[in-house]
């Protein structure tokens, strides 16, 4: 049971342009969502959270949003560089425990 | 430079023999993690430790095992029994608070056949 899913396998979008990266969660007690971003032969690396607390949270070109209502989180990406071309996973945890549950990511590449 | 060693980055074994994936973190962190990725399944978790000496079973730990002798180590034992071995292998370590974010390692891919 998939609990965590990101339904784009694949993404492309033109330099400078706008990069959205969805995630839908079926589990109504996850309360922390976070986004990692992967590149091949690497691990991932933390880009930024929410708390369920918050419907927006920003960091420089990074927006992640979420909607509680809709169990529906994304992530903006803006302006979109090439070097944003990588593989972005959504996570979320539930009632103050440490196992996250991700999603199965969201191959994005940044065309010139 | 604190970070987390995962080592070999490849490694390659027979059928029916056990292999020992390394870990180790100078971060100072106190929760160490091992997920697993395979294509299009995203990364699942097989064991954690929070502590010293105590861990506890993610949701793939069948045919694996851990210990936790050590703060800075935690590794990650791929038994014969595991039916599909070869995947790329994550380590992963945090301070264990509820917001502390995973820092992984750079992966071992394992291979056997």
């Amino acid at each position: 049971d998939q609990q965590v899913k990101q339904n784009s396998p694949s993404l492309s979008v033109q330099e400078g342009r706008i990069s959205i990266l969805n995630c839908d969660y079926t589990n109504s007690m996850f309360d922390y969502f976070l986004w990692y971003k992967k590149y091949p032969a690497e691990g991932p690396t933390f880009l930024i959270s929410i708390s369920s607390i918050k419907d927006k949270n920003e960091d420089g070109r990074f927006t992640v949003f979420l909607n509680k209502s809709a169990k529906h989180l994304s992530l903006h990406i803006v302006p979109s560089q090439p070097g944003d071309s990588a593989v972005y996973f959504c996570a979320a945890k539930a009632g103050g425990g440490n196992k996250l549950t991700f999603g199965t990511g969201t191959q994005l590449k940044v065309e010139l | 430079d604190g970070g987390i060693t995962q080592s070999p980055k490849y490694l390659f074994r027979k059928e029916g023999q056990n292999v020992t994936l390394s870990c180790e973190q100078n971060l100072n962190h106190d929760a160490m993690y091992w997920y697993r990725q395979d294509p299009g399944q995203g990364l699942r978790l097989i064991y954690y430790s929070q502590i010293v000496n105590d861990f506890q079973k993610g949701d793939i730990a069948e045919g694996y095992s851990v210990s936790r002798e050590k703060k800075e180590s935690f590794p990650l034992t791929v038994t014969s029994a595991q039916k599909n071995p070869t995947a790329f292998y994550l380590c992963a370590s945090n301070m264990g608070g509820y917001n502390s974010p995973l820092h992984f390692g750079n992966g071992t891919r394992l291979t056997v056949t």
